[in-house]
């Protein structure tokens, strides 16, 4: 069964450093998203992609943050200048054009020291 | 925006005793209600949704029943297992994005 896959499963960086976080959608998907999920709490919606360009984006998704399908298959997540407070699983979910269900990816889990 | 809750946070059950979770959301417009299930270390993986427009659905052991009136649904597993412990969270889906309940963490004991 196709699978959404995510690298690296696990980032250790510096706060103000960038890090990207790169997710490979189900091959014939066409929406692409992003959440994120701190320790402990619910998971929250951060942006969603369609056709090369955002459609809508939650209030943390900030000027930090940015996302772009660089080579059509990669979908990344990119966090300029990293805060503590961004230590999360971040979660790539994707889904085709013809139904609501969202498939995820195992998640990367970002610590930011 | 929406907002969903999710009851109870944690519960325990006897394997082969029955497990309800209730979550509600609050936008009336939401039409579309997955189900996820998350085991440690992975991603939330979908095991049951429900649209709007039907009131139960059942898929063997699981069952999700929606209530639009009340605007609350709710995941039922019977006969549990201990491969059903992990965590289950309820989304509702406005337009083009979820929004999760806060989890429910399940525990089966054999």
């Amino acid at each position: 069964e196709p699978e959404v896959t995510q690298t690296p499963s696990h980032q250790v960086t510096q706060m103000g450093q960038e890090v990207i976080l790169r997710c490979v959608p189900i091959s014939n998907h066409l929406y692409f998203y992003w959440y994120r999920q701190i320790l402990g709490q619910k998971v929250e919606f951060l942006v969603s992609f369609y056709n090369n360009e955002i459609s809508e984006k939650s209030e943390i998704f900030d000027d930090q943050f940015s996302v772009e399908r660089p080579d059509g298959s990669n979908f990344t997540l990119k966090i300029r200048s990293t805060k503590l407070e961004d230590s999360a699983m971040y979660f790539c979910a994707t889904k085709s054009g013809n139904t609501e269900t969202q498939y995820f990816g195992p998640g990367t889990r970002l610590l930011v020291l | 925006g929406e907002n969903v809750e999710q009851h109870p946070s944690t519960l325990s059950v006897q394997e082969g005793d029955s497990a309800v979770i209730k979550c509600t959301y609050s936008d009336s417009a939401s039409n579309y209600f997955p189900w996820y299930k998350q085991e440690l270390g992975k991603g939330p993986q979908l095991i049951i949704d429900i649209r709007s427009n039907v009131g139960e659905k059942k898929d063997q052991r699981i069952a999700v029943t929606l209530n639009k009136t009340a605007k609350h649904f709710s995941l039922h597993i019977t006969e549990t297992q201990p491969e059903d412990s992990a965590v289950y969270f309820c989304a509702a889906n406005t337009g083009n994005q979820f929004y999760f309940g806060t989890g429910t963490s399940l525990t089966v004991i054999p």
